[in-house]
């Protein structure tokens, strides 16, 4: 079945630790992204990739990197810098970046900071 | 500024009935597109419904339709027939701006809305 794959569901991180979250999809598309969804709040962009080996900042890209160097991978590198990395994380693709696509989601990774 | 407006608290609907779910929206772009997702509890997001600013007539999909009143800068989502399954909270989302090489879309907070038997 073709979609997005996310892991880990549920990830818990010490203080200072960068940690990776990753994201897969098999859907073909050309366009991947990244937010964060905080208790009662909407998503908020992190990052966003439209081709390979090419990435954009989002609305709250500090504290985050990425990379995208397969078309299926899209990987969120939290470091140690990102003051508040506890919410829940979803990943994101969609087909041509040259029309309106709607966005498929992943299952999310939930992050806790211990 | 906030590019997407959900201001509605926690709504309950009757099963069978319908339930509208409100959004406005902020651009001064002529071009731009209007989404709506699902978050079950279970936290995918879903995709329901899109209208484009040139679209003449209101979109509709299935049980969805959006009341596009491009003057007032709103996109309404209207449920028909409520199910059980459709408690969640629901996610208006805009693009705007060209479609080429811009396809990131700003969310706002949702609504809750909890089917009731």
């Amino acid at each position: 079945d073709g979609g997005i794959t996310q892991s880990p569901k549920y990830l818990f991180r010490k203080e200072g630790q960068n940690v990776t979250l990753s994201c897969e999809q098999n859907l073909n598309h050309d366009a991947m992204y990244w937010y964060r969804q905080d208790p009662g709040q909407g998503l908020r962009l992190i990052y966003y990739s439209q081709i390979v080996n090419d990435f954009q900042k989002g609305d709250i890209a500090e504290g985050y990197s990425v990379s995208r160097e397969k078309k299926e991978s899209f990987p969120l590198t939290v470091t140690s810098a990102q003051k508040n990395p506890t919410a829940f994380y979803l990943c994101a693709s969609s087909r041509d970046r040259t029309v309106d696509n709607e966005q498929f989601f992943g299952p999310g990774t939930r992050l806790t900071v211990l | 500024a906030q590019k997407i407006t959900q201001t509605q608290p926690g709504m309950f609907v009757q099963e069978k009935e319908a339930v509208t779910l409100d959004c406005t929206y902020d651009t001064s772009d002529p071009s731009y597109g209007l989404f709506w997702y699902k978050q079950p509890s279970s936290g995918e997001m879903i995709f329901l419904i899109y209208q484009g600013s040139y679209d003449q007539q209101n979109a509709t999909e299935g049980r969805y339709s959006l009341n596009f009143q491009k003057a007032r800068k709103s996109a309404n989502l209207v449920i028909s027939a409520s199910q059980l399954g459709d408690s969640a909270m629901y996610f208006c989302a805009m693009r705007e701006g060209p479609m080429r090489g811009n396809n990131r879309l700003a969310f706002g907070k949702g609504n809750q809305v909890v089917v009731i038997p």
